[in-house]
């Protein structure tokens, strides 16, 4: 089954620098690759996605790219701010048409202001 | 809401006690997913839901674990004779079709087994 690679476990930036998170995965017949943020407490929140037929996405600051020959996925935040202090889970669907999704370890990310 | 809710927040039961942990979807929404995630970790999928049918139970731990969702809607997870293996956040999340769409998660049930 597909298993899902993050780093790293732990980030802390400047305020106003920018954050790359790195994802591996191993079935080549996953094809959505979501990233979601998780506040203490809270649920996952989806705040980008990715299907394997676009190499590069991008909404504001956050942005995601895929190399499916080499298999990972990145986040790129850009100009972070503190509130986007949080842990970051990547994920991959398990290759087939139902949408359960694998996720990553995660990654805390802290933003010093 | 508008959001996936789900009850309670926080539940704590003896080793031995049945639990359930209720999950209401958005409405409208078609699939329906429960996924466990233990402290420090990411979810990890229990169960599937397409309407009312349960498709995919392959991540169920034990026996010990049932899930239905009887009209499509809401949907409970259940787990008998509770272990302390047991306690994590149980996190359900919804799409409003079926096939690989955006998920959206309710804040979950932290369960806690003494």
């Amino acid at each position: 089954g597909e298993n899902v690679e993050q780093h790293p476990s732990t980030l802390s930036v400047q305020e106003g620098d920018s954050a790359v998170i790195k994802c591996t995965y191993s079935d080549s017949a996953s094809n959505y690759f979501p990233w979601y943020k998780q506040e203490l407490g809270k649920g996952p929140q989806l705040i980008i996605d990715i299907r394997s037929n676009v190499g590069e996405k991008k909404d504001q600051r956050i942005a995601v790219t895929l190399n499916k020959t080499a298999k990972h996925f990145s986040l790129h935040i850009t100009e972070t701010q503190p509130e986007d202090s949080a842990v970051y889970f990547c994920a991959a669907n398990n290759g087939g048409s139902q949408g359960n999704l694998i996720f990553g370890k995660g990654t805390k990310l802290s933003v010093k202001p | 809401g508008a959001g996936v809710s789900q009850s309670p927040r926080y539940k704590v039961a003896k080793r031995g006690q049945d639990v359930a942990l209720r999950c209401d979807p958005i409405s409208g929404h078609v699939s329906l997913f429960w996924y466990q995630q233990a402290l420090g970790q990411g979810p990890e999928f229990l169960t599937y839901f397409q309407n009312e049918a349960q498709l995919d139970k392959s991540g169920l731990p034990s026996d010990r674990f049932f899930a239905e969702r009887p009209e499509g809607s809401v949907s409970t997870l259940k787990i008998q004779r509770t272990q302390q293996e047991d306690s994590a956040v149980y996190l359900c999340a919804s799409t409003l079709g079926a096939g690989n769409q955006p998920q959206h998660f309710g804040d979950g049930t932290r369960l806690s087994i003494l």
